[in-house]
């Protein structure tokens, strides 16, 4: 275990289907992050939490929706996603400015079917 | 906007052969760098970090990388790799100026190592 847990590590839905990932980490971390992890491409940023307060959203449709209800979770909503949308999804976390290095979880791997 | 570009998005390799992966980034500004891998199934990890000082950093499992800023190269390097070595490696920018850090990553390189 990292320290920062993802659940559900897989999610199958349809494209009406409405579902959440959920990724909570008590490393005392106050960023955190939503990155897009799919094959053969970078990972995309996102969403960013600095102290519960989304500092970026990086031109991200509409159908993910981020929450962030205090410093030690932070949710991903999602609704009406296309195939295209199937990826691994990572959260990560960071103490501040003290350490520039992500704690990361292991991941959702989402198929939209 | 800075972008990561490596070089290799596969390779394959024996055991004790040495392993070099290239990692260019294109920005203006100073930046910090990091390499990160991904051991099948598992999580993403920090192998090593550069934020300034001596260019050539040294990471765990026995990866260094070498900073060479004429060249906005971040190359990482193992003298002698193991079977253990096969993953994904990633290399990632932030620019010095981003309070927090936002990494940017390149499309990764996979390295398989054979018996």
């Amino acid at each position: 275990e990292t320290g920062v847990t993802q659940t559900p590590r897989h999610l199958v839905m349809g494209m009406t289907n409405k579902k959440s990932l959920k990724c909570e980490q008590h490393l005392g971390h106050n960023a955190m992050y939503w990155y897009k992890q799919s094959a053969k491409k970078p990972l995309e940023l996102m969403f960013v939490y600095n102290f519960k307060e989304q500092t970026e959203n990086n031109s991200v449709p509409s159908r993910f929706s981020p929450e962030c209800p205090n410093s030690s979770h932070l949710f991903l909503h999602l609704h009406t996603l296309q195939p295209e949308d199937s990826a691994l999804y990572l959260c990560a976390s960071r103490l501040g400015q003290i350490d520039y290095g992500y704690t990361f979880g292991s991941g959702t791997r989402l198929t939209v079917v | 906007a800075q972008s990561v570009s490596q070089h290799n998005h596969h390779v394959i390799l024996s055991e004790a052969a040495s392993l070099e992966l290239g990692c260019n980034y294109s920005y203006g500004g100073t930046v910090n760098l990091f390499w990160y891998v991904q051991y099948p199934g598992q999580h993403l990890q920090l192998l090593l970090k550069y934020f300034s000082g001596d260019p050539l950093v040294k990471g765990i499992k026995g990866f260094e990388a070498e900073f060479i800023k004429s060249k906005f190269s971040f190359n990482l390097r193992k003298p002698s790799v193991q079977w253990s070595d096969t993953a994904e490696y990633f290399c990632a920018v932030t620019p010095t100026t981003d309070s927090w850090g936002k990494l940017q990553f390149g499309a990764g390189t996979q390295v398989v190592v054979t018996p």
